[in-house]
């Protein structure tokens, strides 16, 4: 099962892109890399998904470069309530683990 | 659409007493996991369920621990007899796919505290 390292924690300001980084350097051919958020007092909540290249959906992109060792969740122009843990996780269809997350902090 | 539902929210309990959470999944949904979420552990997996089917319980921290899935739209976690340790939020997820790496969603958790 893939390893994966984020950074504990992170500081922005509103209106700012933030991009988080994960490092799987030991990712499997079959494994996908999936980014969840979860705001206190709640579940975690799915953010996006992929594989290889970029996906970008209206939450969030998320950017893998080829040798797919590790991938960036960025989110544009943050506010407030982005405040949350954002988790990375790497796994093939039966596993998968979450770790301890990056904890965001928003700034006004 | 509801959600996952949990129930109870909350549930404050003496050590040694039994303790059964509650989950409703989303319907049409194939999959049911388990969590449990500490500040010293983060969230980890219990168990996950395939069609009503545990496929993995390799999580569950020991025999006072047990979960059943009786049918497609409920399943529970119970533990007993409950300790102190035990105390933590617990999540239940469902996802429309089988396999854990599908988008899961996830409950509101129950807070269990056992004195």
């Amino acid at each position: 099962l893939a390893k994966t390292t984020q950074p504990i924690s992170m500081d922005s300001y509103e209106g700012q892109e933030v991009n988080i980084t994960c490092s799987h350097n030991n990712i499997a051919t079959n494994d996908y890399i999936t980014w969840y958020q979860q705001f206190p007092s709640q579940g975690p909540r799915f953010i996006i998904q992929g594989y290889k290249t970029k996906v970008t959906n209206e939450v969030a992109s998320l950017f893998i470069p080829a040798d797919r060792k590790s991938s960036t969740l960025s989110l544009p122009r943050v506010s407030l309530s982005d405040t949350a843990v954002y988790y990375c996780l790497v796994g093939e269809r039966d596993k998968i683990i979450f770790g301890k997350g990056t904890r965001l902090h928003i700034l006004p | 659409d509801a959600g996952v539902i949990q129930s109870p929210r909350h549930e404050v309990t003496e050590m040694g007493q039994e303790v059964t959470l509650r989950c409703k999944p989303i319907s049409g949904h194939n999959s049911l996991f388990w969590y449990r979420q500490t500040m010293m552990r983060g969230l980890e997996l219990l168990i996950y369920f395939n069609n009503n089917v545990p496929i993995d319980d390799s999580g569950m921290p020991e025999d006072r621990f047990s979960a059943k899935m009786p049918n497609a739209s409920f399943s529970t976690l119970k533990i007993q007899p409950s300790e102190p340790r035990d105390s933590a939020v617990y999540f239940c997820a469902s996802s429309l796919a089988p396999g854990q790496s599908y988008e899961q969603y996830f409950g509101p958790g129950t807070r269990l505290t056992v004195t």
